[in-house]
């Protein structure tokens, strides 16, 4: 079974402060993705990374920025919190040739910034 | 702006039932189509996939693509409590290398 974890389930920061969250799979996935979802807004993609030291802008990067310098891990960097960043954080992973495979999950992580 | 629509619900159905969700998809070069649960408070499980017309079963989950109506379904047959959850819709961004466009999710709720 594919295994995507991340590395908090919940969390609390003041605004301002700098969050790392990072997220690991087993399965030798080249792609990773970061999402946040919010009561009505669905999920949304934050960024996502096809290969190691790669990545691309999601629908809404601003506030955020990621690294990957592990095949097997990608990190989402918020470097100085807001009110409006507190959300569910999800991390997810698929394979290069994906296209028949959908993405894995991690189970997420509860951001609130107060 | 590529699009997945999904009535947000909720449905509400008794027990036993035959549940049905349906999402409609805007990008006409979409090959891959998935069905996620997400229960309250977690995150989203793949449960179905379908790349081809027609019907693909798998226990009590059938799910159905019409590409030319741009339609994808998701019944779930003889509903269990259990079943009540969010349903996403996805469909993968055609070149896009994995990357999915998902919809807003159906609510079901399945009474005893």
């Amino acid at each position: 079974d594919v295994k995507v974890t991340q590395s908090s389930r919940y969390l609390v920061k003041r605004t301002g402060e700098k969050v790392f969250l990072e997220c690991v799979q087993d399965m030798d996935h080249e792609n990773m993705f970061w999402y946040r979802q919010d009561p009505g807004l669905g999920l949304r993609l934050i960024y996502f990374s096809y290969d190691v030291k790669m990545k691309e802008k999601g629908d809404i990067p601003e506030g955020y920025s990621v690294s990957r310098e592990k095949k097997e891990r990608f990190s989402l960097i918020l470097e100085s919190t807001s009110t409006n960043q507190t959300s569910m954080y999800l991390c997810a992973s698929t394979p290069a040739t994906s296209g028949r495979i959908g993405q894995y999950f991690g189970p997420g992580t509860r951001l609130t910034v107060t | 702006q590529k699009e997945v629509e999904q009535n947000s619900g909720p449905l509400s159905v008794p027990e036993g039932a035959i549940a049905s969700l349906n999402c409609t998809y805007s990008d006409r070069g979409s090959q891959s189509f998935f069905w996620y649960r997400q229960y309250s408070g977690k995150s989203p499980e793949l449960i179905m996939s379908i790349y081809s017309n027609g019907d693909k079963e798998d226990g009590r989950f059938t799910a159905q693509l019409n590409k030319a109506s741009q339609y994808v379904s998701l019944l779930i047959r003889d509903s269990q409590p259990s079943d009540s959850a969010t349903y996403l819709c996805a469909v993968v961004e055609y070149n896009q290398g994995g990357k999915l466009i998902f919809g807003q999710g159906t609510e079901l709720s399945v009474k005893p």
